[in-house]
């Protein structure tokens, strides 16, 4: 079992819509969870993190963790084509040095105009 | 102010030839990392050096792959005696101490022959 999974999609949602991303871990012990963003051929920059249960706001994003579950999800309100990427779950998993990430392979949205 | 820059941006060797990969952080960031992404990959944790302690090695996948920090600073990964399945685009994140953002360069297409 992978430490980090995502489905690798592609997803794809119309303009407007919500996109919903998912990922679960396998280390019940992990704290620190973070979504990524990266266009294709470039490099991944951090738009969310999250380490409290429940929801995390910052305008069209929403990052919700739920650590009984081990899942943690983002959701894009009001896609745009802009939005269109690959995103990374990556997790800061306890048996891992200080301050290493785990990454997920990601998952791949397409926002369609 | 300057993010983290790698060099070369590109990089086609031949089955065998030695490589260096270079990482200048992001000024002050005690923290830094390569990671290694593959086609359609997500990322693939390599080593991590924080100030002056003992880098974590635990992610190299052989003893072809080195790593060194001078000074705190720049970092070098090199890859000795390449082989194909090496070929994959190499980044380096840097992070400042008491944080978890890492903060990611524009890679190393690295191209095997």
């Amino acid at each position: 079992q992978k430490e980090v999974e995502q489905n690798s999609g592609p997803l794809s949602v119309p303009e407007g819509a919500i996109a919903s991303l998912n990922c679960t871990y396998s280390d019940r012990g992990s704290q620190s969870f973070f979504w990524y963003r990266q266009y294709s051929g470039k490099s991944p920059e951090l738009i969310m993190f999250i380490y409290s249960n429940g929801d995390k706001e910052d305008g069209r994003f929403t990052a919700q963790l739920n650590k009984a579950s081990q899942y943690v999800s983002l959701l894009i309100r009001d896609s745009q084509p802009s939005d269109s990427a690959t995103y990374l779950c990556a997790v800061k998993v306890s048996s891992g040095s200080a301050r290493q990430l785990t990454f997920g392979s990601g998952t791949q949205l397409t926002v369609l105009p | 102010g300057a993010g983290v820059s790698q060099s070369p941006s590109n990089k086609v060797t031949e089955k065998g030839k030695d490589v260096e990969l270079r990482c200048d952080p992001i000024s002050g960031h005690t923290a830094l990392y390569w990671y290694r992404q593959s086609l359609g990959q997500g990322l693939e944790f390599l080593i991590y050096f924080q100030g002056n302690s003992a880098p974590d090695k635990s992610g190299l996948p052989s003893d072809r792959f080195s790593a060194e920090r001078t000074g705190g600073s720049v970092s070098t990964l090199t890859i000795q005696r390449t082989q194909q399945e090496d070929s994959a685009v190499y980044l380096c994140a840097s992070r400042q101490g008491g944080y978890n953002e890492q903060f990611f360069g524009p890679g190393t297409r690295l191209t095997v022959l």
